[in-house]
C-alpha cells in the first residue's frame, strides 16, 4: 500500500460524457501527478500539481483538466469522452526533497471504460 | 530526457537472482536512475533509485557503471510474485520537465517455479 488513494476504482460511461477522478496523496506530500496508461500508448505523464499550482504539463488533451485543492487532494476531469479515452488513470504523489530527487508513489488507479 | 533501452523480456527461475539491465548512454550528470515495476494492472511500484553509487534496499540492489551509461537491477532471490514489468527511468533535472517520469516499454520479467 503506497498511501495514495484513488476513487473510483472502476468507471463505465458513454461517449460524450464527463467524469471526475479523485486522488488523495500520501500524508505530507505536496505534489500530485496524473498518468494515463492505455494499451497502445503505455504509461504517459499528463500533469503535475504542487501545493495547488500547476507545475508541469505533459500530453494532456484540452478536454482534460485537473486541479489540486487546499487539502492537497486532486481531481482529474475528463469531458466529451471518446472511446480512445478508455484507459487506466494513475495518480502519484511525492514530497519535495531539497537538492534531490522526489520519489513518486503511485495509487492503485482508476479504470475508465468509455462505451 | 535521457532515453533508456531495456530487453523486452527475461525469464528467471524462482529462488535465483534476477539481473535486469538498462542502457542510458545519454544520461546527464545530475539525472537519477529510477526503477519501478508494475504487476499486472496495478499502480507502478517504486523499487530503488541511484545517482552514481550502487544502492541496496530491502527489495533490490542497483548497480550503476562508473561511466553511468548503464545499470543493472538485481532481485537477489526472485519469487513468483516478482513477475512484473520492470521500468528503468532516467529522471530529468529540475526544470520545465521536472517531475515527469517517462516510462518506456520496460522488461517483462517472468519468474518460473
Amino acid at each position: 500500500d503506497s498511501g495514495v488513494t484513488q476513487t473510483p476504482k472502476h468507471l463505465i460511461t458513454a461517449t460524450g460524457q464527463r467524469v471526475t477522478l479523485r486522488c488523495s496523496p500520501r500524508s505530507g506530500d505536496l505534489s500530485v501527478y496524473w498518468y494515463q496508461q492505455s494499451l497502445d500508448q503505455g504509461l504517459q505523464f499528463l500533469i503535475q500539481y504542487y501545493n495547488g499550482e500547476e507545475r508541469a504539463k505533459g500530453n494532456i488533451l484540452e478536454r482534460f483538466s485537473a486541479q489540486q485543492f487546499p487539502d492537497l487532494h486532486s481531481e482529474l476531469n475528463l469531458s466529451s469522452l471518446e472511446l480512445g479515452d478508455s484507459a487506466l488513470y494513475f495518480c502519484a504523489s511525492s514530497v519535495e526533497v531539497a537538492g534531490g530527487r522526489d520519489t513518486q508513489y503511485f495509487g492503485p488507479g482508476t479504470r475508465l471504460t468509455v462505451l | 530526457d535521457a532515453k533508456t533501452t531495456q530487453p523486452p523480456s527475461m525469464d528467471c527461475a524462482e529462488g535465483r537472482a534476477a539481473n535486469l539491465p538498462c542502457n542510458h548512454s545519454t544520461i546527464s550528470g545530475n539525472e537519477y536512475v529510477y526503477w519501478y515495476r508494475q504487476i499486472h494492472s496495478q499502480g507502478p511500484q517504486y523499487i530503488i533509485h541511484g545517482l552514481k553509487n550502487n544502492e541496496t534496499n530491502e527489495m533490490a540492489s542497483l548497480i550503476i557503471t562508473e561511466d553511468r551509461k548503464s545499470s543493472t537491477l538485481i532481485l537477489p532471490h526472485a519469487t513468483l510474485r516478482d513477475t512484473a514489468v520492470y521500468y528503468c527511468i532516467v529522471t530529468p533535472a529540475r526544470g520545465t520537465s521536472y517531475g515527469k517520469l517517462t516510462f518506456g516499454q520496460g522488461t517483462i520479467l517472468t519468474v518460473h517455479p
